[in-house]
C-alpha cells in the first residue's frame, strides 16, 4: 500500500492527451514539492517533472504538472507510441521524514 | 558527462549482509544529497534511504531502519549502503540517484543503471 495514490493504468490514442493523478495527504504533497518520473521498461526511472510544476531542461512540453491541495496532476498532451512507460509520482513525507512514491501507473497508447 | 554507477550486487542468503557502492563521475560529488532507491522484480519503486552532500544527515524508510547505514565517501566520490540481516522482501533492483534540488523533495535527475540483491536460500 502506497503513501501515495495513482490510478494502475490509464489509455488514450495516440496524439490526445492523458492525465495521470497523485493523492496524498497534508504531510507529502500538501506541504512538499512533487516529482514525475517515467520508465520505460528495463530502464532507470527518467525525471519528467520536478518542483510539481518544473520540467528539466530537455523534456518537452508536452508534459506538464501541477499540484492543488493534495493532489497532483501529470499531463502529457499529443501521446506518441513512445510515451508507453510506467509513470510514477514522488515526494518527502515531513510526517514520516522519508521520501514517498506512488505506486505507479501504466499508460497505453492504443 | 555526469555518470553514477552501482556495484555489490548479488545472491544472498537471509539474514546475510552486502554492501553497495554508487561511483559517482562528472560533477562535484560533495556538492549534492544521494538517495537510494529500490524496485522489486515487478513492482513500483520504494525510497529506501538519503544522504546529505556532507553526509551528516542521513533518512531511512521504515523498512529497512537498523538494518541498512548509508554512508559516503567524498574524497572517493562514493556513495555506500550497508544492508545487513537481509530478508527476502529485500530483493530487489537498486538505484542511487542525485538530488536535483535542495528541497524537500524527490526530484533526483541522474541515475544509476541499478544493480540486483537477490535475498534467498
Amino acid at each position: 500500500q502506497s503513501v501515495l495514490t495513482q490510478p494502475p493504468s490509464v489509455s488514450a490514442a495516440p496524439g490526445q492527451k492523458v492525465t495521470i493523478s497523485c493523492s496524498g495527504s497534508s504531510s507529502n504533497i500538501g506541504s512538499n514539492y512533487v516529482s514525475w518520473y517515467q520508465q520505460l521498461p528495463g530502464a532507470a526511472p527518467k525525471l519528467l517533472i520536478y518542483d510539481s510544476n518544473k520540467r528539466p531542461s530537455g523534456i518537452p512540453d508536452r508534459f506538464s504538472g501541477s499540484k492543488s491541495g493534495t493532489s497532483a496532476t501529470l499531463g502529457i498532451t499529443g501521446l506518441q507510441t513512445g510515451d508507453e512507460a510506467d509513470y510514477y509520482c514522488g515526494t518527502w513525507d515531513s510526517s514520516l521524514s522519508a521520501g514517498v512514491f506512488g505506486g505507479g501507473t501504466k499508460l497505453t497508447v492504443l | 558527462e555526469v555518470q553514477l554507477l552501482e556495484s555489490g550486487g548479488g545472491l544472498v542468503q537471509p539474514g546475510g549482509s552486502l554492501r553497495l557502492s554508487c561511483a559517482a563521475s562528472g560533477f562535484t560529488f560533495s556538492s549534492y544529497a544521494i538517495n537510494w532507491v529500490r524496485q522489486a522484480p515487478g513492482k513500483g519503486l520504494e525510497w529506501v534511504s538519503a544522504i546529505s552532500d556532507s553526509g551528516v544527515y542521513t533518512y531511512y524508510a521504515d523498512s529497512v531502519q537498523g538494518r541498512f547505514t548509508v554512508s559516503r565517501d567524498n574524497s572517493r566520490n562514493t556513495l555506500f549502503l550497508q544492508m545487513n540481516n537481509l530478508r527476502a522482501e529485500d530483493t530487489a533492483v537498486y538505484y542511487c540517484g542525485r538530488k536535483y534540488t535542495n528541497n524537500w523533495s524527490m526530484d533526483f535527475d541522474y541515475w544509476g543503471q541499478g544493480t540486483l540483491v537477490t535475498v534467498s536460500s
